[in-house]
């Protein structure tokens, strides 16, 4: 079955450390993994999508990994802003399906 | 900066009731979506729509669902006889061409069915 895997489930950390989300996933065959923001009540919007062939992609202080063998994605964050406090979504993508298999989200949460 | 949009931002209606959901996506894309999430769980999957007519649909998009383009902006998503587990948040998104991954996520539709 096609799943996708988060932790941790929430994280507090304090502004200005680092921090960094873990995703599993069983999708096959493959096709890209994203990684989406979400404030509370908003639409998610979309930090980096990944595909096979890809090992890291950045966006600002936003560091996505994928390792396509052991089927895991990283998203790091530095130098954390209270902004970043959201939900981080970790989605994939099977080839010739353009269904997102979605994961359940890290609550991220940024103390001053 | 185009974004996708939705309205009502917030719709209350009884349970029984149908509702319809409106979405402007990005005006040159050419793939729309509804997702919805319920508060607290996980987004997910409802239907998507390509060249007027839907590409896919999951498990939860049965006889009570349907979706339209009514015209060349919206993008509707209908739900007849509304239950309360249909409360939630209901997501439009886009996208543009087949080689683009990327959807575009409109803020949302939160549906309350009393």
């Amino acid at each position: 079955k096609n799943q996708v895997e988060q932790s941790p489930q929430s994280l507090i950390i304090l502004e200005g450390k680092n921090c960094t989300l873990q995703c599993n996933y069983t999708v096959s065959p493959f096709s890209n993994l994203r990684w989406y923001k979400q404030d509370t009540g908003r639409g998610p919007v979309s930090l980096t999508i990944m595909t096979f062939s890809e090992n890291t992609k950045s966006n600002g202080r936003y560091t996505a990994t994928l390792d396509a063998d052991t089927k895991q994605s990283s998203l790091h964050i530095t130098a954390s802003q209270l902004s970043d406090s959201a939900s981080y979504i970790c989605v994939v993508s099977a080839t010739g399906n353009y269904q997102l298999i979605w994961g359940a989200g890290t609550k991220l949460i940024i103390k001053p | 900066e185009p974004e996708v949009t939705q309205t009502p931002s917030h719709q209350v209606t009884q349970m029984g009731q149908e509702v319809i959901l409106r979405c402007v996506p990005i005006s040159n894309h050419l793939y729309f979506y509804w997702y919805r999430q319920i508060l607290g769980q996980k987004v997910e999957f409802l239907v998507s729509f390509y060249n007027n007519e839907i590409s896919e649909k999951s498990e939860i998009f049965d006889d009570q669902f349907s979706v339209e383009r009514p015209d060349g902006s919206n993008f509707t998503l209908k739900i007849r006889s509304t239950k309360l587990e249909d409360s939630a948040m209901y997501f439009c998104a886009s996208r543009g061409q087949e080689a683009s991954y990327e959807q575009y996520f409109g803020p949302g539709t939160r549906l309350t069915v009393t």
